[in-house]
């Protein structure tokens, strides 16, 4: 139980362009969704906090017009990186709870961003 | 803004003996949790602790979590290579909100055969 997929596993894109990645909790309902950054031999960063239906809260320095965050359904989150730069390439993480009030996070496999 | 001190960042032992990385803050968690991630993967959750002084113990890893619940420990015994990976504890302060978790800085354990 508590799998969390991510879509795509890894994207190549050029720079200017948008990619949207995907974020599903595929056997349970997720009430809050989680996204982080990970850069190469750190540790995750918080980027935002989305829950079903409202709109996403980001942490301090999180540009929220370039990191566009939906959580339409229990089920899916997404986020959608809008022209996206070279300093965007990083590896996106993201994590679902299925209750408020309970503590643990189930993280996805992870997205590898790469911007040409 | 709480901050996770991790120790130690990068060990490198002989499969078979003993470490502890140690997970420190001056700030009070909710809960900690203790992850283990592989390259190119997300992180795979091993333990969450809640209540002061608690010890759990998951085969050859045992976590014990601080009275006061600022810090935290895993200690693995007699380690093998398969033990290597990326160990990253994490504090939340969910109590019924929605907040994020706060991350160490990740421990790089390497157990050589």
């Amino acid at each position: 139980g508590a799998v969390v997929s991510q879509h795509p596993s890894w994207v190549i894109c050029k720079s200017g362009t948008s990619v949207k990645i995907e974020c599903r909790s595929l056997d349970f309902q997720a009430t809050t969704m989680f996204w982080y950054r990970q850069f190469p031999k750190q540790s995750l960063m918080l980027m935002a906090t989305s829950n079903e239906g409202s709109k996403a809260t980001y942490e301090q320095g999180v540009e929220k017009d370039k990191f566009l965050i939906n959580h339409a359904s229990l089920t899916l989150s997404t986020l959608t990186v809008t022209s996206a730069h070279p300093e965007d390439s990083s590896f996106y993480i993201c994590s679902a709870r299925a209750l408020a009030g309970f503590y643990e996070q189930f993280f996805g496999p992870g997205t590898r961003l790469t911007v040409l | 803004t709480q901050l996770l001190e991790q120790s130690p960042q990068f060990l490198s032992i002989q499969e078979g003996e003993n470490l502890t990385v140690y997970c420190n803050s001056s700030s009070v968690f909710s809960s900690l949790q203790w992850y283990r991630q592989e390259p190119g993967e997300g992180p795979v959750l091993l333990v969450t602790v809640v209540t002061g002084g608690e010890v759990k113990k998951l085969k050859r890893l045992t976590f014990q979590f601080g009275d006061a619940r600022k810090d935290s420990s895993l200690h693995i015994t007699a380690a093998q290579p398969g033990d290597t990976g990326l160990y990253l504890c994490a504090g939340g302060n969910s109590g019924g909100g929605a907040d994020g978790l706060t991350f160490g800085k990740g421990t790089h354990l390497i157990i050589q055969p």
